[in-house]
């Protein structure tokens, strides 16, 4: 069955200090993203990547890092993290092409308070 | 540039009555609209997908109709139900090489009874 991993789901982290949020898929999809989501703010997105070894910046990047080491795994890294990064994160995964309507599946979400 | 617009921040209604949620897009190419549904403290989870052959989608109760000449997506259902209450996002990805999702702001509904 398709599906997305993320971990943690719960983090407290303090300010300045590293945090990784990681994000594994079984379903072969080439694509992956992370998105925050924010009260007010609907989901943004902070990272995208087409395949192993790629990242793109996406709408909110500063302050975010992306790794992309596998077609599985796709990492969000806080090298300095701050209480505005306080949020929850979701990773998804999804397909391309023009004639596949799958819709990208979501992980089931990480939220991260940093003190 | 491609975009998705839902109007209505928050959408209060009776249970029975029906609901129609509103979604607009902007883009450069003919693309994929996506409904997701977002319960609290869950992630997001597809709710109905446009296709490619015009068929209407519908699930749960819900449908959507791809209108072309208007650039909409609106979700509808004839009768709203308690278990209805959640947010719920219009998303698009478009069919060439670029393989980003633009995703609207959300809908909050809520259903009384």
């Amino acid at each position: 069955e398709a599906a997305v991993t993320q971990s943690p789901r719960n983090k407290v982290a303090v300010t300045g200090g590293k945090v990784t949020l990681s994000c594994n898929q079984t379903n072969n999809h080439n694509n992956m993203y992370w998105y925050r989501q924010d009260t007010g703010h609907g989901l943004r997105l902070i990272h995208y990547s087409y395949g192993a070894g790629s990242t793109e910046k996406g709408d909110i990047p500063d302050g975010y890092k992306a790794s992309r080491p596998s077609q599985e795994n796709f990492s969000l890294i806080l090298e300095l993290a701050t209480p505005s990064q306080t949020s929850v994160y979701f990773c998804a995964s999804g397909v391309s092409g023009t004639n596949n309507n799958q819709a990208p599946l979501f992980g089931e979400g990480t939220r991260l308070s940093v003190l | 540039g491609d975009s998705v617009t839902q109007t209505e921040g928050l959408v209060t209604l009776t249970e029975g009555l029906p609901v129609m949620l509103n979604c607009t897009y902007q883009s450069t190419y003919s693309p994929f609209l996506f409904w997701y549904v977002q319960h609290l403290n869950e992630a997001p989870k597809l709710l109905l997908k446009s296709f490619t052959d015009n068929k209407r989608p519908e699930h749960q109760g819900f449908h959507a109709t791809l209108h072309k000449s208007s650039s909409s997506f609106h979700l509808q259902k004839s009768s709203a139900q308690l278990s209805d209450s959640a947010l719920y996002y219009c998303a698009l990805r478009l069919r060439n090489s670029n393989n980003r999702i633009f995703f609207g702001d959300g809908t909050q509904l809520v259903v009384k009874p």
